[in-house]
């Protein structure tokens, strides 16, 4: 199984739409979980770090369940800047690897007008 | 302030030849990784640097990857007899200790002929 698993996409929807990303991991100790967003051809950037009581931050939210092992990200009333791909990211834990970020592939998400 | 700069942006090369990739990281970042992305995957860790203690080498994938962080701030990967599958793009990040935002620099796209 993978360490960390999300839907490839492409989520394809109209401005304005709802849209719901989800996914899972595998390491039932990990502690921090973010969500990053990478445009085309452009580094990763940091979108927004997952609480366990859930986060809001504008048109996104990010809830973490963890007896489930699963992290999801809702975007409300998406615009057509917000076409990207969105990479589910799970730090890693235990001795020297306490800082390094393992990656999902990413969902790619494009927004029409 | 000056982010996390990269050099080559891009980079050509036969196969068989030697590569060294640099990452200027934020001033007064103590931690610094190093991640690859091939073309349509997710991004892979390579190596962790922190402060002055031992590296993190657990994703380098050969023992032709080799990684120095001088003084606790510039760091070089090197790839020896380039193969056709390390081309990729070798992103480079730091942050300010191990657990807060990693800030990516802009990557090196490496291609092996």
């Amino acid at each position: 199984r993978k360490e960390v698993e999300q839907d490839p996409g492409p989520f394809n929807v109209p401005e304005g739409a709802t849209v719901a990303f989800n996914c899972t991991y595998s390491n039932s100790a990990s502690q921090s979980f973010f969500w990053y967003r990478q445009d085309c051809r452009k580094e990763p950037k940091l979108l927004m770090s997952v609480y366990s009581s859930g986060n809001e931050d504008g048109r996104f939210t990010a809830q973490l369940n963890r007896a489930s092992q699963y992290i999801s990200l809702l975007i409300r009333d998406s615009k057509l800047s917000d076409s990207a791909t969105y990479l589910c990211v799970v730090r890693a834990l235990g001795g020297g690897s306490q800082g390094n970020l393992i990656f999902g592939k990413g969902t790619k998400l494009s927004v029409k007008p | 302030g000056a982010g996390v700069s990269q050099s080559p942006s891009n980079k050509v090369t036969e196969k068989g030849k030697d590569v060294e990739l640099r990452c200027d990281p934020i001033s007064g970042h103590t931690a610094l990784y190093w991640y690859r992305q091939s073309l349509g995957q997710g991004l892979e860790f390579l190596i962790y640097f922190q402060g002055n203690s031992a590296p993190d080498k657990s994703g380098l994938p050969s023992d032709r990857f080799s990684a120095e962080r001088t003084g606790g701030s510039v760091s070089t990967l090197t790839i020896q007899r380039t193969q056709q599958e390390d081309s990729a793009v070798y992103l480079c990040a730091s942050s300010l200790f191990w657990d807060q935002p990693q800030h990516f620099g802009d990557g090196t796209r490496l291609s092996i002929l």
